[in-house]
């Protein structure tokens, strides 16, 4: 069963805007992970961010996570028409090692 | 050490067919893990070994699946007597051993298993 969900399901964008995009859980979490695939490919890991941490920045994404509120944001800023993918966020649970991905956001970024 | 390995890239099989999956995992990674996609929605964790061990399966692993790891190298993911609603995109993905919890986890590029 999927634990996260994602809001919303697809943005779509103009190059240079920014892009935000939203996932809630359910249960105790070690960390949040942000995942980017693009069409019928594998997931490729961008971002971590642990359960004691509130912010974190790499290059131009920007993660928070809110655990008192079980969500989590992820913020691509100056997007890129190469931007242009489905992003799911992960929970690693404190029960295990496994990831529980949600639904995905599907970003376009228009050129 | 190119990434994860995960062979073939598209299998079509008949249905009631069994087919064989393959990962190759980063040679340092003791964990192995495979996910199971849809279209349209998130992996779902299918079983993951550390090592040689297979420490944890999914309800989703019905019977008909099989997964091995022989030696902690390799993994294989056997299903048979295929169904149409095995179709999917099979992923599989490897981390370290306490890495996995800060660094996140390498995914290959997935086995795609259409069922006719």
């Amino acid at each position: 069963s999927q634990q996260g969900e994602e809001d919303p399901q697809a943005l779509s964008i103009q190059e240079g805007e920014n892009a935000t995009m939203n996932c809630s859980y359910k249960t105790s979490i070690n960390n949040l992970q942000w995942y980017r695939q693009n069409s019928g490919r594998g997931l490729v890991h961008l971002i971590l961010i642990r359960s004691n941490e509130r912010e974190k920045h790499s290059g131009r994404l920007r993660v928070t996570l809110d655990t008192s509120k079980k969500s989590s944001s992820l913020l691509i800023t100056a997007s890129r028409a190469a931007d242009t993918a489905s992003y799911f966020c992960a929970t690693e649970e404190t029960s295990g090692s496994r990831l529980t991905f949600g639904e995905g956001t599907q970003l376009t970024v228009n050129p | 050490d190119t990434g994860v390995s995960q062979d073939p890239r598209h299998k079509i099989t008949k249905r009631g067919q069994n087919v064989t999956f393959r990962c190759d995992p980063i040679s340092e990674h003791n964990r192995l893990y495979w996910y199971r996609q849809t279209l349209g929605q998130g992996p779902e964790f299918l079983t993951y070994f550390q090592n040689e061990a297979q420490l944890e399966k999914s309800r989703l692993l019905s019977d008909r699946f099989s997964a091995e790891r022989p030696k902690g190298s390799f993994s294989t993911l056997e299903i048979q007597r295929t169904e149409q609603g095995d179709s999917a995109m099979y992923l599989c993905a490897s981390s370290s051993l306490g890495t996995g919890r800060y660094y996140g986890y390498t995914f290959g590029s997935g086995t795609r298993l259409t069922v006719v």
